[in-house]
């Protein structure tokens, strides 16, 4: 079945420094891509989406890019903030619309 | 537009008691889904609703938990008896018909002792 692979956490970095999260996914079909986010004590917040091969997401400085030939949908900043400090999760959506997810990957920015 | 609403935010309960928490989707939005978030881990789905009719409710332990959308707005999930496990986060998320982006409200975290 489907599924998606996220780097395991925690991440921990200094305030402006560079961010990948890496993200693989296996699909049967073309599914679309989800970045989303967590801050503490509060619900899921969609961050980006991409929803065909090569399509880049985009929102509040973060990018991913859908790569069809890697199965992969990293998510990149190129600097990141305090603020980012939140716990990010991968997600694919299939032919019937179920988010599958990854188990998500802990971001804490020390200033 | 008003964001996806939960309630309570907090509850803690003895195991064998019974809790219910209560979600109300965006507006106009059919579609309705209620996850357990346990921590650490990513959403599991429990159910989705369309209108007030349940597409999928496979991961749903039957036993002890239920899930109702009467008229296709509010929805309410309950446990009954809960379990030390069943501690997570309950999370309800809504997408408009056809829709693969799902919106979620703040969710329930449930302490069980």
């Amino acid at each position: 079945g489907d599924s998606v692979t996220q780097m395991e956490g925690p991440v921990t970095l200094s305030e402006e420094a560079f961010l990948t999260i890496n993200c693989t996914y296996t699909a049967t079909g073309y599914p679309s891509l989800f970045w989303y986010v967590q801050y503490p004590g509060e619900g899921l917040q969609l961050l980006l989406k991409a929803t065909k091969a090569d399509d880049k997401g985009s929102n509040k400085g973060f990018e991913a890019t859908y790569r069809k030939e890697t199965t992969s949908f990293h998510l990149e900043k190129g600097s990141v903030q305090v603020s980012d400090s939140a716990v990010y999760f991968c997600a694919l959506s299939d032919y019937d619309r179920k988010l599958i997810w990854g188990l998500g990957t802990s971001l804490a920015v020390n200033p | 537009e008003a964001g996806v609403a939960q309630s309570p935010r907090y509850k803690i309960i003895e195991k064998r008691q019974s809790v219910a928490f209560w979600c109300n989707p965006i507006s106009g939005h059919a579609t309705l889904y209620w996850y357990q978030q346990i921590l650490g881990q990513g959403p599991k789905l429990l159910i989705q609703f369309q209108n007030n009719g349940v597409v999928d409710d496979s991961q749903l332990p039957k036993d002890r938990f239920s899930a109702e959308r009467l008229k296709g707005v509010d929805s309410t999930l309950k446990i009954q008896p809960a379990k030390l496990e069943d501690s997570a986060v309950y999370l309800c998320a809504s997408s408009s018909r056809g829709a693969n982006i799902q919106y979620f409200g703040a969710g329930t975290r449930l302490s069980v002792l």
